[in-house]
């Protein structure tokens, strides 16, 4: 079956450190993928596409990182503050129907 | 612009009762989608319109009906709510159906008792 996984547990980290989130894949090859950040309360809002043919895309302190022969996606967020603390979700779209999320992780930056 | 606006934010309804959640979007998209999100499953598809005029199945579409009222309006009703249908739902729009951005609204947090 087709699956997208992503740590269910919390990532804690230190204010300034570099933030990895993994986004795990089986069973789709996907046009691209995308990052969203969900606050407590409030709908995702996107951050970051990278598509199949893109290894890596930069934006600001983010950057993300597509390997489709592994069938993973990184997201960095780099010297990370308080105010990134949020539920982070990966979503697929593979040509048909909708983009398929996976469950968040999310991610707690410590002052 | 107020982007994707959704009512009402809250509800609580007995087992039986039906409602319709509202959505609107105000970015001129001709494709909209309802999710849900329950603790531990993602935001999970119930039904999308890619343009005005159709309407198509999710992952999860049983127990609800769409319409897609016009391009700026897509509703969501459950005709007979079940304590399984308790969850946050997000409505969603975008430029095209698979187009880069999707925008979403605050959500509608249902409780079904």
């Amino acid at each position: 079956s087709q699956k997208i996984e992503q740590n269910s547990e919390a990532l804690n980290i230190q204010e300034g450190k570099t933030a990895t989130l993994t986004c795990n894949y089986t069973n789709y090859s996907p046009a691209y993928l995308q990052w969203y950040r969900q606050d407590p309360g409030r709908g995702p809002v996107f951050l970051l596409l990278i598509r199949e043919n893109e290894k890596e895309k930069r934006k600001e302190r983010l950057k993300v990182t597509f390997d489709t022969t592994l069938k993973q996606s990184l997201f960095h967020i780099t010297a990370s503050q308080p105010a990134d603390s949020a539920t982070y979700l990966c979503a697929l779209w593979t040509g048909r129907r909708a983009l398929t999320f996976g469950s968040g992780t999310r991610l707690q930056v410590q002052p | 612009n107020a982007g994707v606006t959704q009512t009402p934010k809250f509800q609580v309804l007995k087992t039986g009762q039906s409602m319709t959640l509202q959505c609107a979007q105000d970015m001129n998209h001709n494709s909209m989608y309802w999710y849900r999100q329950d603790p531990g499953m993602g935001l999970r598809l119930i039904y999308y319109s890619a343009s005005e005029g159709t309407t198509d199945k999710g992952e999860v579409p049983n127990g609800y009906n769409v319409s897609r009222l016009n391009k700026r309006e897509f509703s969501l009703r459950l005709e007979s709510a079940a304590p399984s249908q308790t969850s946050v739902y997000f409505c969603a729009s975008s430029e095209l159906a698979g187009s880069e951005t999707q925008y979403f609204g605050p959500g509608t947090r249902l409780l079904v008792l």
